[in-house]
């Protein structure tokens, strides 16, 4: 069973609607979870971080954490063509372990 | 604002070639790491370093793979002998530190294209 599933798209919406992007999980050690956008041919970029169950806001951006069944979402509201990108969620276990263990990607087109 | 910087950003290689990606990471920092990307596929861990060690690495990261401080301010990364299979996008990123509100920040990438 692979660690991180994630839902590779492609996700294509018109300008202004809603995304919803998920990952869902297997190690139940993962405490921290992260998502980051990626430009085609460029490094991530972190746009959200959350390490406990719930919704964490920032902007147009919203996460959510759902540790009892292992799922994690981003939701971009009003979403716009500089939106485009590839979306990884990202996610880490407690104590020393530093390295992230990441989702394939999504790729979102937003049309306008 | 500060940022990971890496250098180049492509390198071309033969098979059976060693190669040295190199990589500044942003100057407060104190971990740093590789990943890479197979084209079409998940970023993956290699190795992190901390303290002028290696803290952890993956099973990816075999003995054709190094990595350096060499001073204050660069971090490379090293494959001795390169196999088609390397070729990827390697990212280098750092961390101020390792707990739960640290995050880590990437460089742009290397794409490294063995023939």
């Amino acid at each position: 069973q692979k660690e991180v599933e994630q839902d590779p798209g492609p996700l294509s919406v018109p300008e202004g609607a809603i995304v919803s992007l998920n990952c869902t999980y297997s190690n139940s050690a993962f405490q921290y979870f992260m998502w980051y956008r990626q430009y085609s041919r460029k490094g991530p970029e972190l746009l959200m971080y959350t390490y406990s169950s719930g919704n964490k806001e920032d902007g147009r951006f919203t996460a959510q954490v759902d540790k009892s069944s292992k799922y994690i979402s981003l939701f971009i509201r009003d979403s716009q063509p500089s939106d485009s990108a590839t979306y990884l969620c990202a996610m880490k276990g407690g104590g020393s372990q530093g390295n992230l263990i990441f989702g394939k990607g999504t790729k979102l087109s937003v049309k306008p | 604002e500060p940022e990971v910087t890496q250098t180049p950003s492509h390198q071309v290689t033969q098979m059976g070639q060693e190669v040295i990606l190199r990589c500044v990471p942003i100057s407060n920092h104190l971990y740093f790491y590789w990943y890479r990307q197979i084209l079409g596929q998940k970023v993956e861990f290699l190795v992190s370093f901390y303290n002028n060690e290696i803290s952890e690495k993956s099973e990816i990261f075999d003995d054709q793979f190094s990595v350096e401080r060499p001073d204050g301010s660069n971090f490379t990364l090293k494959i001795r002998s390169t196999k088609l299979e390397d070729s990827a996008m390697y990212f280098c990123a750092s961390s101020r530190g390792q707990g739960a509100l640290d995050t880590q920040y990437f460089g742009p990438g290397t794409r490294l294209t063995v023939l």
